[in-house]
């Protein structure tokens, strides 16, 4: 069946320093969610990507989804103590398949 | 206020017991969804329903059993096959397609005891 990989599984930073989480699927995938979600929090959308090659921004986060739509990136440029929670990727391979979500990336950031 | 709430957030059962939670929205979504969150193993899909009184399984289905009478509310029931119950229960919605964004609740915390 259809799976979601995301690396890394755990990463440490200081603040100011850039983060990346990487999110793979052994099949092409129709678009991309990402989420976050908080320590004792609930999963909260964060973007959808469709389209080939697509990036997205939203202020110091930047959001890729690769040319062959198999892979996504979620980038945080200088990081602060509020980034700080769990990132999910989330792939489906059609309008009426099932969302898949990756295992997540947990990001701690020390002040 | 819109949104998903779900009741309790912490429950604790005695092991054996069948346990509902509750999920209740009123964003006039088609579509709910139950998934069970387990330390570094992600989200995996319990049940979903695309429509009023139709349910469909999902990864992890074992144990479970949903109903769907109406459009606002989606109640999961743990039962007592369930190997290992333990666990943060996460219920979300969307418009109506599994690619349409999911709004979460706040999830509920089981422990079996």
């Amino acid at each position: 069946g259809q799976q979601v990989m995301q690396i890394p599984q755990y990463q440490h930073v200081q603040e100011g320093e850039d983060f990346t989480t990487y999110c793979n699927s052994s099949t092409t995938l129709s678009n991309i969610q990402w989420y976050k979600q908080r320590p004792g929090g609930h999963p909260v959308f964060l973007i959808q990507l469709v389209k080939s090659g697509e990036v997205k921004k939203q202020k110091r986060l930047t959001f890729q989804f690769g040319e062959a739509k198999k892979n996504s990136s979620l980038h945080i440029t200088a990081t602060q103590t509020t980034d700080v929670g769990t990132y999910f990727c989330a792939g489906s391979q059609g309008g009426s398949e099932k969302l898949v979500f990756g295992k997540g990336t947990k990001l701690t950031v020390n002040p | 206020d819109g949104g998903i709430t779900q009741s309790p957030k912490y429950l604790f059962r005695k092991e054996g017991q069948n346990v509902t939670l509750s999920c209740e929205q009123n964003l006039n979504h088609d579509a709910m969804y139950w998934y069970r969150q387990d330390p570094g193993q992600g989200l995996r899909l319990i049940y979903y329903s695309q429509i009023v009184n139709d349910f469909q399984k999902g990864d992890i289905a074992e144990g479970y059993s949903v109903s769907r009478e109406k459009k606002e509310s989606f109640p999961l029931t743990v039962t007592s096959a369930q190997k290992n119950p333990t666990a943060f229960y996460l219920c979300a919605s969307s418009i109506g397609r599994f690619t349409d964004t999911q709004y979460f609740g706040p999830g509920t915390r089981l422990t079996v005891l």
